[in-house]
């Protein structure tokens, strides 16, 4: 089983700032695909394929990386992106997510 | 719109079972695998495993061998999720999702307690 370990585990920003969470796979995959999930609502797909931008998702969402390691990163941290991300792969059965990164507003 | 409409919150006592539907609408059910995620309070997702809606197969990660059978009622685009012999710790929220993952449904929170 490929283990996801995102970092950091929680974290806050500032309006404006960016922010980087990182995701290292426990071995190669091919494709990182990254969720929000606000508190008490269903997760919701952010980038697919590594770095492309699902339907609806600002453009200050970006993702990138390859091998072993990816990233996450909000160009521009705004309120609303108050919530938690985690990291997927499917290049390696079974499917796993990582253990989420909860992000917060200062 | 593409919508996954699953089953109200239930409250069981272990031992017994619990069956959760997921209703699709807005696309052709069949052109897409439906999976079943778990996420116990205050905890992460974790992947239990899917369904092809087109043969009917179901596959399950290996913590969710057993007890735990996925179905469908392909006529009502719906998928559902069996739980039998409910433990305290089945006590989650378990959503389904289409098969990029860019559909989830809105969850269903089972409890657990006797």
């Amino acid at each position: 089983e490929i283990v996801l370990t995102q970092s950091p585990t929680t974290t806050a920003a500032s309006p404006g700032e960016k922010v980087t969470i990182t995701c290292l796979a426990s071995s190669s995959v091919s494709n990182m695909y990254w969720y929000q999930q606000k508190s008490g609502a269903s997760p919701k797909l952010l980038i697919y394929s590594t770095s492309s931008l699902a339907s609806g998702v600002p453009d200050r969402f970006s993702g990138s990386g390859s091998g072993t390691s990816y990233s996450l990163t909000i160009n521009t941290m705004e309120a609303e992106d108050a919530a938690t991300y985690y990291c997927q792969q499917w290049s390696s059965n079974p499917l796993t997510f990582g253990s989420g990164t909860k992000l917060e507003i200062k | 719109q593409i919508q996954l409409v699953q089953s109200g919150p239930e409250l069981k006592k272990p031992g017994e079972s619990v069956k959760i539907s997921c209703k699709a609408s807005g696309y052709t059910f069949t052109d897409y695998a439906m999976h079943w995620v778990k996420q116990a309070p205050g905890k992460g997702l974790k992947w239990m495993g899917w369904i092809n809606t087109y043969t009917g197969k179901p596959t399950y990660a290996d913590d969710f061998k057993g007890r735990f059978v996925f179905s469908l009622e392909a006529s009502a685009s719906t998928a559902n999720l069996q739980i039998s012999n409910l433990k305290n710790e089945d006590t989650a929220t378990y959503f389904c999702a289409r098969g990029r993952f860019d559909y989830w449904g809105q969850g269903v929170m089972v409890t657990v307690s006797s």
